[in-house]
């Protein structure tokens, strides 16, 4: 069965340093999403991606973070300057974006990224 | 500011009883609404998907949709302790949000064996 998969499983980092996610979503999907989660707390959407632009973001995702889909598979999220904040586990969903009568088809969600900012 | 209310929980149901999850929603124009298990440490996986009001069944799940209450709900039949886990309900967002997922923190539920 098709899923959708992310590297690194987690990654540790210093404060101020840029990190790259990567995520390889299912291959027919066109609409790519991110996600985070910080420990204890509800999943918090970030931004969603379709036809090589962003179609809506968080207030989460301000200048420091930035999506691109570099090739026809890898989806990857970028964040420029990481601070202790950031620290959370971050996932990438897919969708084939099938809308019909106000409805949206459902979101399939990678295992994840754990990133620790020190 | 959309929101998705669930209880924290924890739920707790012996082997074989039937848990019943509950959730509100605040925006009144969502029209897709998701329930996710995460198991701990664990991405959401999805368990059912719900439009329409009234009953959806799948296996051992029924999805339950009012949306002039703004309430949906998850009934687990015959629950087995591998259904131990948090329950995540999601609504996407009307209006020129709607590629959006809004989760409520997730209701806890422990299975007794």
């Amino acid at each position: 069965e098709p899923e959708v998969t992310q590297t690194p499983s987690h990654q540790v980092t210093q404060m101020g340093q840029e990190v790259i996610l990567r995520c390889v979503p299912i291959s027919n999907h066109l609409y790519f999403y991110w996600y985070r989660q910080i420990l204890g707390q509800k999943v918090e959407f970030l931004v969603s991606f379709y036809n090589n632009e962003i179609s809506e973001k968080s207030e989460i995702f301000d200048d420091q973070f930035s999506v691109e889909r570099p090739d026809g598979s890898n989806f990857t999220l970028k964040i420029r300057s990481t601070k202790l904040e950031d620290s959370a586990m971050y996932f990438c969903a897919s969708s084939e974006g099938y809308y019909y009568a106000g409805a949206w088809d459902e979101q399939f969600f990678g295992p994840g990224t754990r990133l620790t900012v020190l | 500011q959309k929101e998705v209310e669930q209880n924290s929980g924890p739920l707790s149901v012996p082997e074989g009883a039937i848990a019943s999850l509950n959730c509100t929603y605040s925006d009144r124009g969502s029209q897709s609404f998701f329930w996710y298990r995460q198991y701990s440490g664990k991405s959401p996986e999805l368990i059912m998907f719900i439009y329409s009001n009234g009953d959806k069944e799948d296996g051992r799940f029924t999805a339950q949709l009012n949306k002039a209450s703004q309430y949906v709900s998850l009934l687990i039949r015959d629950s087995q302790p591998s259904d131990s886990a948090t329950y995540l309900c999601a609504v996407n967002d009307s209006g020129g949000s709607n590629y959006k997922l809004t989760f409520g923190k997730g209701t806890l539920l422990t299975v007794n064996p």
